[in-house]
C-alpha cells in the first residue's frame, strides 16, 4: 500500500523568502504526485500534478516541485514566499498510477512573518 | 463551471445523535468522493462512486456511517450513532471521466461531537 510522509508539521518563514516543504513517498510503481493546499475553512485546491517526463513541475501561484525517484521524493518549492501563501500544504499518492484514488501525507501547517 | 457543493458547513451534535451531509459534485462529474479529514491530519478516503455505484467503500465504517448517490449526481453521508471522534472535516470531492488528473474538492463540513 502507499504512504506519503510529510515531516515537517509546522514551518514558518518570513516574507520573500525561499520554502520548501517536504514530501517522501511509498509506493510500488511508478506513482502520481499531487500537492493540495488548504486555507482555512476551504477545501483542497491543486497545486500541481507529477505524472510523468520532466521531474521539475511547475504549478499555480508561482510553485514548483522536483521528482526525485532515487529519494522517493517531491518537495515543493517557492523562490519567495508571500503573506497570501499561509496555509496547510498536503502532498499525495496516487493509488495505482491515477488520480482515482489518492493518499494523502498528514499536512504541514506554513505561517508567513510580515 | 459551478464547483463542488457541500451543505452543511456546521454541524454540532451531541454523541448517540445521527448527522446528515449533502453534496453536489461539477455537473458530469461521474466519480465522488468522501473523506474524513481529522483534525491535524491529511484527508482520508470513506467511499468512492462511479455514477450510482460504489467502487470502494472500504474505509468506511458500516457500522454507523452509510452513504449513497441514488441518481448519479448528488450525494448523501450520514453517521448514525456519531460518536465523539467523528468530529472531523467531511470533504466531498469529484472527478470527472476525461480529465483524470485532478479531483476537485467542496468546502467541507466541519461537524463537531460533543
Amino acid at each position: 500500500a502507499q504512504s506519503v510522509t510529510q515531516p515537517d508539521i509546522h514551518i514558518t518563514v518570513s516574507e520573500g523568502a525561499s520554502l520548501e516543504l517536504r514530501c517522501n513517498y511509498s509506493y510500488g510503481a511508478t506513482p502520481y504526485l499531487f500537492w493540495y493546499v488548504q486555507s482555512p475553512g476551504q477545501g483542497l485546491q491543486l497545486l500541481l500534478k507529477y505524472f510523468s517526463g520532466d521531474t521539475l513541475v511547475q504549478g499555480i501561484k508561482g510553485f514548483e516541485a522536483e521528482f526525485k525517484r532515487s529519494q522517493s521524493s517531491f518537495n515543493l518549492r517557492k523562490p519567495s514566499v508571500h503573506w497570501s501563501d499561509a496555509a496547510e500544504y498536503f502532498c499525495a499518492v496516487g493509488a495505482s498510477g491515477s488520480a482515482r484514488q489518492l493518499t494523502f501525507g498528514s499536512g504541514t501547517q506554513l505561517t508567513v512573518l510580515p | 463551471e459551478a464547483g463542488v457543493a457541500q451543505s452543511p458547513r456546521y454541524k454540532i451534535i451531541e454523541k448517540r445523535q445521527s448527522v446528515a451531509f449533502w453534496c453536489n459534485p461539477i455537473s458530469g462529474h461521474a466519480t465522488l468522493y468522501w473523506y474524513q479529514q481529522i483534525l491535524g491530519q491529511g484527508p482520508k478516503l470513506l467511499i468512492q462512486f462511479q455514477n450510482n455505484g460504489v467502487v470502494d467503500d472500504s474505509q468506511l465504517p458500516k457500522d454507523r456511517f452509510s452513504a449513497e448517490r441514488l441518481k448519479g449526481v448528488d450525494s448523501t453521508l450520514k453517521i448514525q450513532p456519531a460518536k465523539l471522534e467523528d468530529s472531523a472535516v467531511y470533504l466531498c470531492a469529484s472527478i470527472s471521466r476525461d480529465r483524470d488528473n485532478e479531483q476537485f474538492f467542496g468546502p467541507g463540513t466541519r461537524l463537531t461531537v460533543l
